[in-house]
């Protein structure tokens, strides 16, 4: 069965600083990966959709790499803002139509 | 566009009643699905629908019904509310399955059930 898993859970960076947030899965037959980010009481906003075949995407001030083999993605967040606190999740689609989805990295970024 | 919009917002039931989620989406999409969003839990699949007049279960259905009359709607009932359906729910759209394209997802409905 497919595990995500977001390390670390929570992270606190200087406004300006470039980062990168990581997300990890068991499975790697994966069909794709998606990002998205939360804020608090909020929905839950797409950020990037990596395809299996694809190694990277960006958009923005974003980039999201993929690589399968190693069952890893990491989103590098360049020149951080305040703007840019929230909670970042990964997910995956299983055999079943579900996303499985890690538990988050809560990002703060102080002015 | 609007994308996918939910309704109500919040809202706060007694054990024993029943209501509907609302969901529409604007963009044509076939693929709708409901996800509830719990502390410690993640999110994790209600129902989903490929298309109008198709429905079918996800990991936790119990206590809960949808129906897909129309490519824009995809209303989520509760059929007798229970504390232990106090969460988040959000619906979420997609020109095609979650294996090919990317997941559009609406601003929540907070539930309480008293």
């Amino acid at each position: 069965k497919q595990e995500v898993t977001q390390i670390p859970a929570a992270l606190s960076v200087p406004e300006g600083e470039n980062l990168v947030l990581n997300c990890s899965f068991t499975d790697s037959a994966i069909y794709n990966l998606q990002w998205f980010r939360q804020d608090p009481g909020k929905g839950l906003t797409s950020l990037l959709l990596i395809q299996s075949s694809q190694r990277e995407q960006t958009s923005g001030r974003l980039n999201a790499s993929l690589d399968k083999s190693s069952g890893r993605s990491t989103l590098y967040i360049a020149a951080s803002q305040p703007g840019d606190s929230a909670t970042y999740l990964c997910a995956v689609p299983d055999s079943n139509y579900q996303l499985i989805w890690g538990a988050g990295t809560k990002l703060i970024i102080k002015p | 566009n609007a994308g996918v919009t939910q309704t109500p917002k919040f809202q706060v039931l007694k054990t024993g009643q029943s209501m509907t989620l609302q969901c529409a989406q604007d963009m044509n999409h076939e693929y709708m699905s409901w996800y509830r969003q719990d502390p410690g839990m993640g999110l994790r699949l209600i129902h989903y629908s490929v298309g109008a007049g198709i429905t079918d279960q996800g990991e936790v259905p119990n206590g809960y019904n949808v129906s897909r009359s129309t490519t824009e709607d995809f209303p989520l009932r509760l059929l007798s509310a229970a504390p232990s359906q106090t969460s988040v729910y959000f619906c979420a759209s997609s020109s095609d399955s979650p294996w090919n394209n990317e997941q559009f997802f609406g601003p929540g409905t907070r539930l309480t059930v008293l």
